[in-house]
């Protein structure tokens, strides 16, 4: 079974460009969450959907971050313009909803780096 | 809010020694579960080993148990045999139960395994 697959693996850019991320879940997994860990701290939650609707948003920099999960299998993240802030790890996982451990299976990353 | 807490930046073990790592949360839920995840430089959250609150019986799985300590809310794990490859960094995580929780994580411990 294949994991779940995040591309670019490393991205750096001057502050003020656009970037986006891309995050293919697992097949079936019809949750799926971005996070952002920053270094030497725990990840924490971007923004988690189910299938195609955005159900937790409210971690989410709304006034230069953006997301959508099309057709409810992968997604995109998208940061304009990016900031010297930004620069952090992204991660996205997924999950298939429910008991018995709501088990969140994590992709590799995308680095971040704003100069 | 729930919280957690890892008040241990860095840990050192021996090489088929035993270390454990500690984990404290703040929650006045009663369904909720725990996580540990480790992330090696690859930067791939693996789940290691989960606990359901319900459930008394301390989890384990091969070399890795918790020490799950309801009424203190203490969530330790303990590494036996330990490995050259068990170094990473150790994130403890709490998950509100339903379908609404999220992942709220510890700001990790970094682990070391001298040969």
């Amino acid at each position: 079974e294949a994991g779940v697959v995040q591309s670019p693996r490393y991205k750096i850019i001057e502050k003020k460009q656009p970037v986006a991320f891309w995050c293919n879940p697992i097949s079936g997994h019809n949750t799926l969450y971005w996070y952002r860990q920053n270094l030497g701290q725990g990840p924490e939650l971007l923004i988690r959907y189910e299938n195609e609707e955005a159900v937790d948003d409210s971690q989410l920099p709304k006034d230069r971050f953006s997301a959508e999960r099309l057709k409810g299998v992968d997604s995109t993240l998208k940061i304009q313009p990016a900031e010297l802030g930004d620069s952090a790890v992204y991660l996205c996982a997924s999950s298939l909803e429910g008991p018995p451990s709501y088990e969140q299976y994590f992709g590799p990353g995308t680095r971040l780096t704003v100069t | 809010a729930q919280t957690v807490t890892q008040s241990q930046p860095e840990m050192s073990v021996q090489e088929a020694e035993t270390v454990t790592l500690s984990c404290t949360y703040d929650t006045s839920e009663s369904d909720y579960y725990l996580f540990w995840y480790k992330q090696p430089p690859s930067r791939q959250m693996i789940l290691v080993i989960r606990q359901e609150a319900y459930k008394q019986q301390n989890a384990t799985e091969n070399r890795f148990s918790v020490n799950f300590q309801k009424a203190a809310k203490s969530f330790s794990l303990k590494i036996s045999d330990s490995q050259l490859g068990d170094a990473a960094m150790y994130f403890c995580a709490y998950r509100l139960g339903g379908s609404q929780g999220n992942l709220i994580f510890g700001k990790g411990t970094k682990l070391s395994v001298k040969p």
